[in-house]
Formats: C-alpha cells, structure tokens, sequence
C-alpha cells in the first residue's frame, strides 16, 4: 500500500537530547514537509522540501535540522537548541505542483522530560 | 508571511445542529484547501478550492471561497456525531503551504 510512515510513533527522551523522526513516502512524491502541532495552535510549518537536496525554512523551524538525501526519504531532527520540543509532529508529502492535496503521516508524539 | 486566519476556535453544537467554519486572510489566496483531523488522527484532505466564488459540496458538507478569493467557509448541515473533530483550512502557492489555527467541533448526541 502507498503512504507515509512515521516513526516512532511515540518517543520520550531526556531534556538537552538531539532526537531524529524518520519519515519515509512510497507515493513518488517531490514534496514533503513537516509540521509541528500543539493543542490550540493548529499545523505550524518546521520545514519542506520540493526537491531532493534542497529544502526550505518554514515559520519555526529554529531548533530544527532536516535532509532531502533521497526522495522518499525526510528526516527531521530535533535538536537540543529547540527550547519546547514537546510536540506532536506530522510528515507530509504532495506531488510537486502548486496545488494538490497534502497526505499525512500517523505523527510522532514527543516528549521531553 | 502569508497567514489564515480560523474561527472559532472552538463549536459545540447538538446533533442535528449546523455548523460553520470561517478561514480569512488579508492577501489573495491562490487556493484553498480543507482537512478534517478526527481526535487522535492525522490531517485528511477533504477539498480544495481555486475559483473565485466557487462552491463546492460533499454530502451534507458545503465549501465556498470568496469572490475576493481572501476568505472561505465549510458549512455542515444537520451534524452528526461522526462529523466530530478539528477542520483546517489551508493556502499556499511556491510549495509552502500555511494552515489555519482549526476549529475543533463537538457534537452532543
């Protein structure tokens, strides 16, 4: 079956921790992006990335690291400098054109403790 | 940036009831999308819009984006308890796309 996965889908680490959530899609999508979600505060977007080797910075993405290496392929890694890492996070990819709809991942529920 | 902007925030309504979704933004959208996330899922692409005052239904669900193409509206009619959770709108062109803060609906049985 096509789709995204995430993975883990739940993750608890230690404060000051780098933590990296795999997102890999077998749509043959050029897009994909990720998202963070707090309650009342609807999708806010980390980073994308239309193309292999190249992404962009989204509204928040200070505390954030990603890589485009392959195109199936959209690791994001959260890093000690995010001040408020506990989040849920959604992956998501589309085909590369300008509209189109948005398939989301299960998300990866983090916990900073 | 480019920002929409949801309200409310919030919507309990009876079953039975009607219930709607505003999406607004200062600039001109390109587009308009719509996603439904039930409590404890992920996003799921209802529609999207691209015409000025376009008008679009799914079943009891009507979507409408502005003539001005800055605002847009999902109109349940007659809710049921299946139609619970948070509707996004969203926009976006150049690859980015934005989305509202959601409208979280509650439907009592």
């Amino acid at each position: 079956d096509g789709g995204i996965t995430q993975s883990p889908k739940y993750l608890f680490r230690k404060e000051g921790q780098n933590v990296t959530l795999s997102c890999e899609q077998n749509l043959n999508h050029d897009a994909m992006y990720w998202y963070r979600q707090d309650p009342g505060q609807g999708l806010r977007l980390i980073y994308y990335s239309q193309i292999v080797n190249d992404f962009q910075k989204g509204d928040i993405a200070e505390g954030y690291s990603v890589s485009r290496e392959k195109k199936e392929s959209f690791p994001l890694t959260v890093t000690s400098a995010q001040k408020n890492p506990t989040a849920f996070y959604l992956c998501a990819s589309k085909t590369a054109a300008n509209t189109g709809e948005l398939f989301f991942g299960e998300g990866s529920r983090l916990t900073v403790l | 940036g480019q920002q929409v902007m949801q309200i409310p925030q919030y919507q309990h309504v009876q079953e039975g009831e009607d219930f709607t979704t505003y999406c607004n933004s200062s600039t001109t959208l390109s587009n308009i999308q719509w996603y439904k996330q039930r409590p404890g899922g992920h996003p799921v692409f209802l529609i999207q819009l691209v015409k000025s005052g376009e008008v679009k239904k799914q079943k009891r669900l009507t979507f409408q984006f502005g003539e001005a193409k800055k605002n847009s509206s999902l109109h349940i009619t007659a809710t049921q308890t299946t139609d619970v959770g948070t509707y996004f709108c969203a926009s976006g062109n150049t690859g980015k796309l934005i989305f509202g803060q959601g409208t979280t609906l509650q439907v009592k049985p």
